[in-house]
């Protein structure tokens, strides 16, 4: 099974910063998932991101709030912008390979 | 539009008591994923079933797949506390996504 290593794990941030998540993998992977968990609710996937090109977003997000870079085949991040309350949530990175794992996931609360 | 839907959405059952959270989903899916989360944690993975007719079996839970209905079930025998949690399912896409349902908040008592 593939081994996640999410940061930070949670962190409290003042409205109208952003915030940095960091995602790394011990195995290379071709796809890189991430995923935002709201208050009580289910997962919904914010984009894909392959590595040497564009992330692929999901319908109702956009590359200007949810920037993610993937470097190389092991790491992403995904930057949180000009975070608002609304954006308090728990979010996870995944990888589909060889199975469907989950990074310990960042907990972000904006006050 | 692709829907996942459990039911229930929330379950409280007595300790020793048997049940069954079924999911459902609206299009064609490779694999489908049983996921537990426990409060403030991450996901868990219970059970990846890969064909129709897949069957798998940890402790009391027991996860079955026919793909024809499009349907899922993750069954509990003999619930004790600890199983309490909440379950997702997730039908995995041919584009490589997951998509997750609803959830079943599960609360196991004396």
């Amino acid at each position: 099974s593939a081994v996640i290593s999410q940061k930070p794990s949670r962190d409290i941030c003042q409205r109208g910063t952003s915030l940095t998540i960091q995602c790394q993998v011990d195995s290379q992977v071709t796809m890189m998932f991430w995923y935002r968990q709201q208050p009580g609710q289910s997962l919904t996937l914010i984009a894909t991101a392959n590595q040497g090109s564009e992330a692929t977003y999901e319908s109702g997000f956009v590359i200007d709030k949810f920037p993610i870079s993937r470097p190389n085949l092991t790491f992403s991040t995904l930057t949180v912008s000009n975070m608002s309350p609304e954006d308090s949530s728990i979010y996870l990175c995944s990888v589909d390979w060889p199975e469907a794992f989950f990074g310990q996931g960042t907990r972000l609360t904006v006050v | 539009e692709l829907k996942v839907e459990q039911n229930p959405l929330f379950l409280s059952m007595q300790e020793g008591k048997n049940y069954t959270i079924y999911c459902n989903y609206s299009t064609t899916s490779d694999r489908l994923y049983w996921y537990r989360q426990d409060p403030g944690k991450s996901l868990e993975s219970l059970f990846v079933l890969l064909s129709n007719g897949a069957v798998k079996q940890e402790g009391r839970l027991m996860a079955s797949l026919d793909t024809k209905a499009r349907l899922s079930t993750l069954h509990i025998t003999a619930a004790v506390h600890d199983l309490s949690a909440t379950y997702f399912c997730a039908p995995h896409l041919n584009t490589d996504k997951l998509i997750f349902g609803t959830g079943t908040r599960l609360q196991v008592f004396p």
